[in-house]
């Protein structure tokens, strides 16, 4: 089955740049997301990139897809402490109803 | 903008009780999910739901789950006889026919004691 993988923890420096990378096995997904998710609250779409693209970028955000590895990563440029919260890496594959397949989740830590 | 609310925000129950989530997707949306999300885990898909009836369901959805879409606007997950592992944060989405993106609702914390 799908399976998506990602580091527990990071922590970084305010005003430092964040790397969070994933790797996923389903060679069919098509839409690779990013959730951020803050203490007690639900879950927020950050970006999304499909498949067919290598790298997308939103602002401070740069998400870089490495299709023949499987692997995704998010950057955050200037990370700031309201950055801080879960990230997860999430997958699903067009067709059919879409269900999304979250990664473990990777604690961003973001020091002052 | 429109979003997913869901109710309770905090349910706590005896084992064995039933329980009903509810849960209000956005207007117009045409699929419905509900996922989990134990304590430290990762967020894990329970089901989904079009055209009034079940699409998919993973190994979790057991006999003592059911949704049920009961009128236009709300769409409901119960447990039957909870057990003290169901005790999680489920997450109702929503998505519209030709939309990437499923919103997400902000979650009912259920603690079952």
């Amino acid at each position: 089955g799908e399976d998506v993988e990602q580091s527990l923890f990071l922590s970084v420096r305010e005003g430092d740049s964040s790397v969070i990378n994933c790797t996923y096995t389903d060679s069919s997904s098509t839409y690779l997301y990013w959730y951020k998710q803050e203490p007690g609250a639900g879950l927020q779409l950050l970006t999304y990139i499909f498949s067919n693209m290598d790298m997308k970028q939103d602002q401070r955000l740069t998400v870089l897809l490495n299709k023949k590895d499987k692997h995704l990563s998010l950057r955050i440029a200037d990370t700031q402490t309201g950055d801080s919260a879960i990230y997860f890496c999430a997958e699903s594959t067009e067709g059919g109803y879409q269900k999304v397949t979250f990664g473990t989740g990777t604690k961003l830590q973001v020091i002052p | 903008e429109p979003e997913v609310t869901q109710t309770p925000s905090h349910q706590v129950t005896q084992m064995g009780q039933e329980v009903i989530l509810r849960c209000v997707p956005i207007s117009n949306h045409l699929y419905f999910y509900w996922y989990r999300q134990i304590l430290g885990q990762k967020v894990e898909f329970l089901v989904s739901f079009y055209n009034n009836e079940i699409s998919e369901k993973s190994e979790i959805f057991d006999d003592q789950f059911s949704v049920e879409r009961p009128d236009g606007s709300n769409f409901t997950l119960k447990i039957r006889s909870t057990k003290l592992e169901d005790s999680a944060m489920y997450f109702c989405a929503s998505r519209d026919r030709g939309d990437d993106e499923q919103y997400f609702g902000p979650g009912t914390r259920l603690t079952v004691t």
